[in-house]
């Protein structure tokens, strides 16, 4: 299958812990996203990556959030210091133009 | 800001009627995109439509669009018990490919 891979899949963690998310895009696709989606409703963007450059960051995105894309592959979300309204599904997109946006599966975070 | 409206956000339908999902949007926008999700999964690209005027059919799906109302439609024809599913639209902001503005859905329930 050559979609976008997430993992892990499901994360559970505990308030104030760390934890990070990986992002496998399509191959030779150049523009890399991530979305946050909690239940009920349509997703939010969080950033957008153009080859390993971060061109654009949602105000979503607290200073606790860092996203990388070294070298324009894989891309990482980390969240420090997680806290419960963190508890979302995370996705990941990717696409060679921006005319199709493919999403992976999802990463689910609960935080407890 | 960019703000997007489906409606209805719930539609129970009988087999074999036909519906329409209505996608409003506030302000210029020269992309719009369909989607479906299934429940705990995640977007599964629909149709992608780039200008005014453009209609795309797949199955019993036929998306339109008229950039100058800012409104889509997603019409579905003599529904079926596997088309049930959350559906969303999501639009660009005009001459930007970088984040997806989603409505929040409209969840379909085709009953036998």
């Amino acid at each position: 299958d050559t979609g976008v891979s997430q993992n892990p899949r499901h994360k559970i963690t505990k308030r104030g812990q760390n934890v990070t998310f990986r992002c496998d895009p399509i191959s030779e696709h150049n523009r890399l996203y991530w979305y946050r989606q909690t239940l009920g409703q349509g997703p939010e963007f969080l950033t957008y990556f153009q080859n390993e450059a971060q061109l654009e960051k949602s105000r979503l995105l607290s200073d606790r959030f860092s996203a990388e894309r070294p070298k324009g592959s894989f891309s990482t979300l980390e969240i420090q210091r997680t806290e419960q309204g963190d508890s979302a599904m995370y996705l990941c997109a990717s696409s060679p133009t921006g005319d199709t946006i493919y999403f992976g599966e999802g990463s689910w975070l609960t935080v407890v | 800001e960019l703000k997007v409206e489906q409606n209805p956000l719930f539609l129970s339908m009988q087999e074999e009627k036909n519906y329409t999902i209505y996608c409003n949007y506030s302000t210029t926008s020269d992309r719009l995109y369909w989607y479906r999700q299934d429940p705990g999964k995640s977007l599964e690209s629909l149709f992608v439509l780039l200008s005014n005027g453009a209609v795309k059919q797949e199955g019993r799906l036929m998306a339109s669009l008229d950039t100058k109302a800012r409104l889509s439609t997603l019409h579905i024809t003599a529904a079926v018990h596997d088309l049930s599913a959350t559906y969303f639209c999501a639009v660009v902001l005009y001459r930007s490919a970088r984040q997806l503005t989603f409505g929040s859905g409209t969840q379909l329930t085709v009953l036998p």
